[in-house]
Formats: C-alpha cells, structure tokens, sequence
C-alpha cells in the first residue's frame, strides 16, 4: 500500500506570493492533517480535514488555509508569504478522525525568501 | 485540553550506551501516548504507542516506554543504542474520544556519539 505522498518536495518562493502545497493520503484514509515544522516551535497543528470539512484547526491566520476533495486528497494554501513561512510542511492521513494513529508524508520543505 | 513536555531538547549518548527521552503531559481525560521517531529529511513514523493494558509497550527496533498515571509520565527508554537511531524523537497525546487534535511535544534530538 502506499504510503502518504506530498508535492512539491521543496519549494522556493519570495515574500508576497502565494504557495498550494498538495497531499494525496493513504488509500481509504479520509481524514488529513497538516503540520508546520520549525526548529524553535517544533511541530505545529495547521488544520484537519475529514469528508471535506474542516474538523479542527490550529492557531494560525488566515492566510493559512486548506481543502479536501472527495477523494481524501487535501490541499493547503498559504498567501502572501512571509519569511516566517518557512518550514517543512507535513502531511498525516488515518483511516478516519477516530483513528488513533497517523501516517505522515515526507514533507514539503518550503524558503521564503 | 492537553499539553506534553519533553524535558529535553536534545540528548547526546556514547554508541551502546543506554537512553533514557523524558515525557511528561497534562490532561484532564484519558489519553493515547505514542512517541514517533523522525529521521533527517523524513517525514515521522510511529515509533510505538500506549491504548490500555499493560504500561510497558515496545517497539520492533528495542525501544520501550511506561506509561505511569500516577506521574502523568512516558518516558522512552533504549537499553544500548546505534548509531542508527540518530533522530529527533516526538512524543504526542491525544484524548480517548477523539475530540481534539493530536498534540505532539517540541521533540528530542538523539546525538549518537562514537
């Protein structure tokens, strides 16, 4: 079975743009979380998705966002980028949001510069 | 709602030595613990996780945890490590029921040292 796949790997972008970051999750996983890793806070909630509404989501503005299709593959977006933006963003999927245990992608290390 | 803290931020240890990553949390439910183990450029992977039953869970690589309520603690303890388990390690809660996200510690980087 495949695991979690997450595009781009790596992304370079410049402050004031904008970046769509894709996860595809598990086969039959439908709920998707997402992740921002920085070395001095560690890992982050985003939001979580499930049959395409958002379930939970974390402390972060607005330009922060994301969307689930109906095959479970998520999306999030993030406008106007800041330096700050940047971290490796992390993908998790489970079966569904009582699932205790998720499956993390590798990644989307994203630059702001 | 829940918090966790790993006591340190990194932790150097001698190849065959023992290892010791401290986990302490705060919740007013009942709650699942895991510890996931993140290798450099990799996404993290569920190293091993507490649901009920016996307090002392292991995983496939020799890595073993306690659960103790008393001390709202779960330490993850390796009797003699490889230069292999170079990694940051997470240790994460999440309530029985499922009503609120999954909340992971600030990690802790394991040095192994020759």
């Amino acid at each position: 079975k495949a695991g979690v796949t997450q595009t781009p790997r790596y992304l370079i972008k410049t402050r004031g743009q904008q970046v769509t970051l894709s996860c595809s999750p598990i086969s039959g996983h439908r709920s998707v979380s997402w992740y921002q890793q920085t070395p001095g806070q560690g890992l982050q909630f985003l939001f979580e998705y499930f049959s395409e509404t958002q379930r939970n989501k974390g402390n972060f503005p607005g330009r922060f966002s994301g969307r689930q299709f109906s095959n479970s593959r998520s999306e999030m977006n993030v406008s106007t980028l800041e330096l700050g933006d940047s971290a490796l963003y992390l993908c998790a999927s489970s079966l569904d949001p009582s699932g205790y245990e998720q499956f993390f992608g590798p990644g989307t290390r994203l630059t702001v510069l | 709602a829940q918090s966790v803290t790993q006591l340190d931020s990194q932790v150097p240890v001698f190849e065959e030595a023992p290892v010791e990553l401290r986990c302490n949390y705060s919740s007013s439910v009942s709650v699942y613990l895991f510890w996931y183990v993140q290798y450099p450029n990799q996404g993290l992977q569920l190293l091993l996780k507490y649901l009920s039953g016996s307090t002392l869970v292991e995983s496939i690589n020799g890595f073993e945890a306690e659960f103790n309520k008393s001390q709202t603690s779960f330490h993850l303890r390796k009797p003699s490590v490889h230069i292999s388990d170079t990694a940051e390690y997470f240790c994460a809660v999440t309530p029985m029921n499922r009503d609120d996200k999954i909340i992971f510690g600030k990690g802790t980087r394991l040095h192994i040292l020759p």
